[in-house]
């Protein structure tokens, strides 16, 4: 079954860490595009971070230089290292698969998620 | 800063139409930003129903539909069911890795 597992979500107090993992399981994760969409509590998706299949990452202004995705395709896992968290950093993370192949760009796989608070 | 904008609410008879738009708060959405849009109800995770503008993702009944109506990306639901009722998010590829998705529409099928 292909799937994607959020874990690593919890409690932090504002300026702290917290990294988060998405393991893939039945796709071959190497060649795809994977990122990183957060909704907080009552509000709408935000986009906050992708890492290409070769590497290059892009980020959201809101997290640009605090936030870092990186992959390691041998565990098939993605991940988040969140710095200098902020209560409004509070959110449900979601993984998500890119897809882009033949001039088609959507997010196709989705994780269930996984909660990070941030507050004192 | 642009910002993609969504009707925050929208309320359909059952078996009725209803179209849900998607806008930039400057300029055109065109299919150049590869729209997609995504289903969410209440603690579950974003279903994918749209992709490139007006392809139905595997398993979305044929009721969904996507268009460009003017300059704004739509999503049409053409008879309307009660578990309709959810959120409805769509998304705009920038290029260059960069995403955003708008506000989100909360319809209502009463």
């Amino acid at each position: 079954e292909v799937q994607l597992l959020e874990s690593g979500g919890g409690s932090v107090q504002p300026g702290g860490s917290l990294r988060l993992s998405c393991a893939a399981s039945g796709l071959t994760f190497s060649d795809f595009a994977m990122s990183w969409v957060r909704q907080a509590p009552g509000k709408g998706l935000e986009w906050v971070s992708i890492i290409s299949a070769r590497g290059p990452t892009y980020y959201a202004d809101s997290v640009k230089g605090r936030f870092t995705i990186s992959r390691d395709n041998s565990k098939n896992t993605v991940y988040l290292q969140m710095n200098s968290l902020r209560a409004e950093d509070t959110a449900v993370y979601y993984c998500t698969k890119e897809h882009r192949v033949d001039s088609q760009f959507y997010f196709d796989l989705w994780g269930q998620g996984t909660p990070v608070t941030v507050s004192s | 800063q642009t910002v993609v904008t969504q009707e925050p609410s929208f309320s359909v008879s059952p078996g009725g139409t209803v179209t849900l738009t998607c806008g930039l708060s400057s300029g055109s959405v065109s299919t150049s930003y590869y729209p997609s849009w995504y289903q969410q109800t209440p603690g579950q995770a974003p279903r994918t129903l749209i992709y490139n503008t007006n392809s139905r993702s595997s398993g979305v009944p044929d009721r969904f539909s996507g268009s460009i109506l003017g300059s704004r990306a739509a999503l049409t639901i053409t008879g309307a069911q009660a578990e309709d009722e959810s959120n409805y998010y769509c998304a705009l590829y920038f290029g260059t890795g960069i995403w955003m998705f708008g506000g989100g529409t909360k319809l209502t099928v009463l």
